[in-house]
């Protein structure tokens, strides 16, 4: 099956600079690749996702680049702010089934004022 | 619309005992998800129903069943509750075919004794 690998685990930032989490996986037919965000105590909530045949989405502070050659996908947030701080999960869908996400697990980034 | 729910919050039980985790949506969404999110790892899938009348087993599907009831709700069943089976249970939704967002519920935080 499918697998995921999310570098860094942990991610610590001054308030202001940017924030990269790269996500690797191992299915080459995977073809839609989504972030999600979880707050202490929430729900992960979707914050931006692409599709096989996009290079690079932006949305606002964050933006996120595919590398289906290299097989990794990765999270860039600038401007960091307090309200960033969270755990990130990257979620490739996997070709074995109907939209069956593939969680890594997590990167907890933390936004020093 | 108050998206997905899920009911109990917060369940203790004993070993050996059962119970079932209820999941419904207002989306008018056609797939539906169970998930179980342990300590220091992502979601794992446990079963996932891609339509009304279809369930199909995700990464981590023994010990539980489910129910697609009808098009809202989506039970998720223990019959012999184990202390593995501690865990945070999220269930989801998406539209489903090319709609591959899935929204998720609070969850329902379990302890097996």
């Amino acid at each position: 099956g499918e697998n995921v690998e999310q570098h860094p685990s942990t991610l610590s930032v001054q308030e202001g600079d940017s924030a990269v989490i790269k996500c690797t996986y191992s299915d080459s037919a995977s073809n839609y690749f989504p972030w999600y965000k979880q707050e202490l105590g929430k729900r992960p909530q979707l914050i931006i996702d692409i599709r096989s045949n996009v290079g690079e989405k932006k949305d606002q502070r964050i933006a996120v680049t595919l590398n289906k050659t290299a097989k990794h996908f990765s999270l860039h947030i600038t401007e960091t702010q307090p309200e960033d701080s969270a755990v990130y999960f990257c979620a490739p869908r996997g070709s074995g089934g109907y939209n069956k996400l593939i969680f890594g697990a997590g990167t907890r980034l933390a936004v020093h004022p | 619309n108050a998206g997905v729910t899920q009911t109990p919050k917060f369940q203790v039980l004993k070993t050996g005992q059962s119970m079932t985790l209820q999941c419904a949506q207002d989306m008018n969404h056609n797939s539906m998800y169970w998930y179980r999110q342990d300590p220091g790892m992502g979601l794992r899938l446990i079963y996932y129903s891609a339509s009304e009348g279809t369930t199909d087993k995700g990464e981590v599907p023994n010990g539980y069943n489910v129910s697609r009831l009808n098009k809202r709700e989506f039970s998720l069943r223990l019959e012999s509750a184990a202390p593995s089976q501690t865990s945070v249970y999220f269930c989801a939704s998406s539209e489903g075919t090319s709609r591959e967002t899935q929204y998720f519920g609070p969850g329902t935080r379990l302890l097996v004794l």
